[in-house]
């Protein structure tokens, strides 16, 4: 099955710097990758997403880079403001076959943002 | 955007007794919903697919009897947590996809059993 990998783990960035944080995938066959922003007791808020026959996709400060060659994609947010502190996760899925419908999540980067 | 609400937001009940959770689409269809369970400052773990009409698909070391899954239409499923005990006590999570790729997630349901 996929298996994604997230680091780092946890990253503390300066307010009004950049932050970047990565994914691995396995499965070649996985075509979308969305990212999630989990504030301390809420859900999951979709943040961004990207399907493979895209290599880079921006919404206002937040952009998510994909290598499909490579297996890899990241999120960067630039101009990081206190609010953007929360948990941040990547997931990967399949376009078709068994697990198709499954996002496989990685184990989350805590972002703080230091005033 | 899609919003996926869940009811109650949290809930504590005495072990033995059974509790429901409910997880609507508010502006969408959608095809397929998730149940998730995390614990504290870790990742997701996916407990059940449901679509609607069909039985659920729980994934493996996930007790079908003990977490009923009822996806009734295209925008309501609930997770129903029978005979609870101390170690159900987590945040579980709803999610729903619409018809395209996208995937929802709900606030949450934070229960704790005493």
């Amino acid at each position: 099955g996929e298996n994604v990998e997230q680091h780092p783990s946890t990253l503390s960035v300066q307010e009004g710097d950049s932050a970047v944080i990565k994914c691995t995938y396995s499965d070649s066959a996985s075509n979308y990758f969305p990212w999630y922003k989990q504030e301390l007791g809420k859900g999951p808020q979709l943040i961004i997403d990207i399907r493979s026959n895209v290599g880079e996709k921006k919404d206002q400060r937040i952009a998510v880079t994909l290598n499909k060659t490579a297996k890899h994609f990241s999120l960067h947010i630039t101009e990081t403001q206190p609010e953007d502190s929360a948990v941040y996760f990547c997931a990967a899925r399949r376009g078709s076959g068994a697990g198709s419908y499954q996002l496989t999540f990685g184990k989350g980067t805590k972002l703080s943002v230091i005033p | 955007g899609a919003v996926v609400s869940q009811h109650p937001s949290w809930v504590i009940c005495k072990s033995g007794t059974s509790v429901k959770i409910e997880c609507r689409s508010l502006d969408f269809q959608a095809t397929t919903m998730f149940w998730y369970r995390q614990f504290p400052k870790q990742s997701l773990m996916l407990m059940a697919t449901s679509n609607e009409g069909s039985k659920a698909t729980y994934e493996q070391g996930v007790e079908k009897d003990k977490f009923l899954i009822n996806h009734a239409s295209l925008t309501l499923s609930t997770l129903t947590v029978t005979s609870a005990h101390p170690e159900d006590s987590s945040f579980y999570i709803c999610s729903a996809r619409d018809q395209g790729t996208a995937q929802y997630f709900g606030p949450g349901t934070r229960l704790t059993v005493t």
